[in-house]
């Protein structure tokens, strides 16, 4: 089955410094994933995705993610971390078995950036 | 603004009442998929149809139901409403094919069964 895993249920970074949020997957064939961000009290914003091309990819705000097929990781980057970026992050696999393509989310990433 | 839109944002309702919620995708996009979050299971997909027809369910209680109407815009419903039901539902949308598969997420309905 397919699946991601995020390692980390808290990620704590100073502003400025760099950041990155860790994601790896599980998936039978060729891997499409995809970022996502959510904020207090809404709905998840789609950062970025990787289908296929350069292992590096990148997305709205900043934010940039490193494939690596050896790896099995998908981690989600940004060179200079705002406090604005402060939020849960949700890393996801398509899951494209059967005759769905419905995302598979990690549980989940906190990232709190302190000023 | 993902372009997807539900209503009710909130909806406080008892136990063994029935609710529906609304979803309207982005233009163009045929695709249509309901999640559920939940703080002990997470994003949990519930059901997908794409322009018109169901096509595949996940874990969607048998007291759930869903349709797609022929303007696109959905309806999950939820029915003999149970305390485990709270959560936050949201719908999502996507064009569904050509390498455009990521969703675009509405802001979610959140519900309280007392």
């Amino acid at each position: 089955a397919q699946s991601v895993a995020q390692p980390e249920d808290q990620v704590n970074v100073a502003e400025g410094n760099p950041l990155t949020v860790k994601c790896t997957y599980s998936v039978s064939g060729n891997p499409y994933l995809f970022w996502y961000v959510q904020y207090p009290n809404r709905g998840l914003q789609f950062l970025l995705k990787y289908i296929t091309g350069d292992n590096l990819v990148k997305g709205s705000y900043g934010f940039e993610a490193e494939f690596n097929k050896s790896q099995t990781s998908f981690h989600l980057k940004k060179p200079s971390a705002l406090v604005s970026d402060s939020a849960l992050y949700f890393c996801a696999v398509r899951d494209a078995l059967g005759n769905t393509d419905k995302l598979i989310f990690g549980t989940g990433t906190r990232l709190q950036v302190f000023p | 603004d993902s372009g997807v839109t539900q209503t009710p944002k909130h909806l406080i309702t008892a136990t063994g009442q029935r609710v529906t919620l609304r979803c309207s995708p982005r233009s163009g996009d045929l695709s249509v998929y309901w999640y559920q979050q939940s703080l002990d299971q997470g994003l949990q997909f519930l059901i997908q149809y794409y322009n018109g027809e169901e096509r595949a369910k996940g874990n969607i209680l048998e007291r759930f139901s869903a349709q797609q109407f022929p303007d696109l815009h959905s309806e999950l419903n939820l029915s003999s409403l149970e305390l485990g039901d709270s959560a936050l539902y949201f719908c999502a949308s996507s064009v569904g094919h050509y390498y455009s598969y990521e969703q675009y997420f509405g802001p979610g309905t959140r519900l309280t069964v007392t």
